[in-house]
């Protein structure tokens, strides 16, 4: 299995709504990513865990807050955001440590109303 | 700081022929360098990479040249096919960042028949 899904494929939701995406890999790997990406603009960094542990956050607003529970599954969950939020959000993994490449999800598109 | 460019958003190539899609950086701690492609709506599909100790990499059609005293990758794709179309970005990593990406602004590749 060399895919990483992510669920759920667009999402809507209010700006006092609690909403988690979900995302999911089979291939072993135990470095998992976080990226958004706004139209017309490359995908920017928010998380990186590796080995289940939070190893970078990139000054992310706390209204955003990951979560890994097993080395197969990481989650975002959102709460109270703001129609800037809007965006894709991409899950990502790879092998741990340097000079490996990533694989990406598809990812969920997030409007916030 | 933009630390990695991509000065062309788009291109157009003839079926057949060959595309080269450039990439600049500034940061010499870079040591890692990707290729993604994107097609909407999906998430980035990894292409190919290249290590700073290496200068060029070829992969079936897609070869990318590092020149690192220029701070500058290409990538070729020889020969380009409309299956092509779609956005480049061009990602970099520095070894002691954690798998820290950061990409370009992406380029927009059109191949026509």
């Amino acid at each position: 299995d060399t895919e990483v899904t992510q669920t759920p494929k667009h999402l809507v939701m209010g700006m006092t709504n609690k909403k988690s995406l979900k995302c999911e890999q089979h291939m072993g790997h135990r470095a998992m990513y976080w990226y958004k990406q706004k139209a017309k603009k490359p995908p920017e960094l928010m998380f990186v865990y590796s080995y289940e542990k939070l190893s970078i956050n990139e000054s992310v607003p706390s209204r955003f807050s990951p979560e890994c529970p097993n080395s197969s599954l990481l989650n975002l969950h959102l709460h109270a955001l703001q129609p800037e939020d809007s965006a894709l959000y991409l899950c990502a993994s790879s092998q741990a440590g340097a000079y490996n490449e990533q694989f990406f999800g598809p990812g969920t598109r997030l409007t916030v109303l | 700081d933009q630390q990695v460019k991509q000065n062309s958003p788009s291109l157009s190539v003839q079926e057949g022929r060959i595309s080269i899609l450039n990439c600049d950086y500034t940061n010499s701690m870079f040591d890692y360098f990707l290729w993604y492609k994107k097609y909407p709506a999906e998430g980035p599909t990894f292409l190919i990479s290249i290590s700073s100790i290496k200068d060029k990499n070829e992969d079936g059609r897609f070869t990318v040249f590092l020149n690192k005293s220029a701070k500058h990758l290409s990538l070729h794709i020889v020969p380009s096919q409309p299956g092509d179309s779609a956005v480049y970005f061009c990602a970099a990593s520095a070894g002691n960042q954690g798998g820290k990406l950061i990409f370009g602004q992406g380029t927009e590749l059109s191949v026509k028949p």
